[in-house]
């Protein structure tokens, strides 16, 4: 079946560091990326997403690359900041048509980020 | 921005007793899911729904689980009898279509 897999965390930044968080996938079709985030306290919200190979999506400074070739959809973002503290999740959806679908989730990664 | 909102926030209760997790979709999501995340593990799909009816379960969703969608709005998760492994944050996502889930604050479960 489909799976995700996200790097080891947590991950503990200074301000304004370089930030990856690596996301690899298992799916039998064609799926859609997500990358969502968990602030304390709160409901997952989508950070951004891609659709097809090769497409990038981008939100926030975040950035992640839809490659096919690796399965994998790797978030980056050049400078964080100590609001970017929260615990990341990569998911995946095999829906098509008229819905996205279930999505299949990551195991999270808990970032901090110290001023 | 419109939301996606669960209540309770936080529900406590006796392993046998049942429960009633509420979520109130986006108004024009037609699409809606519910999904569970154990402390310390992933978060994992339990049931999607649409047109009244389960369109998709995952095998943790079992005879002891029942969604509805009473009065075209509220949606629900109902635990016949709990267990303490039940104890979760339950979350409610919504869409619209060809769009990405909206995720509610979620509902902390926890089974003494």
């Amino acid at each position: 079946g489909d799976s995700v897999t996200q790097m080891e965390g947590p991950v503990t930044l200074s301000e304004e560091a370089f930030l990856t968080i690596n996301c690899t996938y298992t799916a039998t079709g064609y799926p859609s990326l997500f990358w969502y985030v968990q602030y304390p306290g709160e409901g997952l919200q989508l950070l951004l997403k891609a659709t097809k190979a090769d497409d990038k999506g981008s939100n926030k400074g975040f950035e992640a690359t839809y490659r096919k070739e690796t399965t994998s959809f790797h978030l980056e973002k050049g400078s964080v900041q100590v609001s970017d503290s929260a615990v990341y999740f990569c998911a995946l959806s095999e829906g098509g048509g008229t819905s996205y679908g279930k999505l299949t989730f990551g195991q999270g990664t808990i970032l901090t980020v110290h001023p | 921005e419109p939301e996606v909102t669960q209540t309770p926030s936080h529900q406590v209760t006796q392993m046998g007793q049942e429960v009633i997790l509420r979520c109130v979709p986006i108004s024009n999501h037609l699409y809606f899911y519910w999904y569970r995340q154990i402390l310390g593990q992933k978060v994992e799909f339990l049931v999607s729904f649409y047109n009244n009816e389960i369109s998709e379960k995952s095998e943790i969703f079992d005879d002891q689980f029942s969604v509805e969608r009473p009065d075209g709005s509220n949606f629900t998760l109902k635990i016949r009898s709990t267990k303490l492994e039940d104890s979760a944050m339950y979350f409610c996502a919504t869409s619209s279509g060809n769009q990405p889930q909206h995720f509610g604050d979620g509902t902390r479960l926890s089974i003494l």
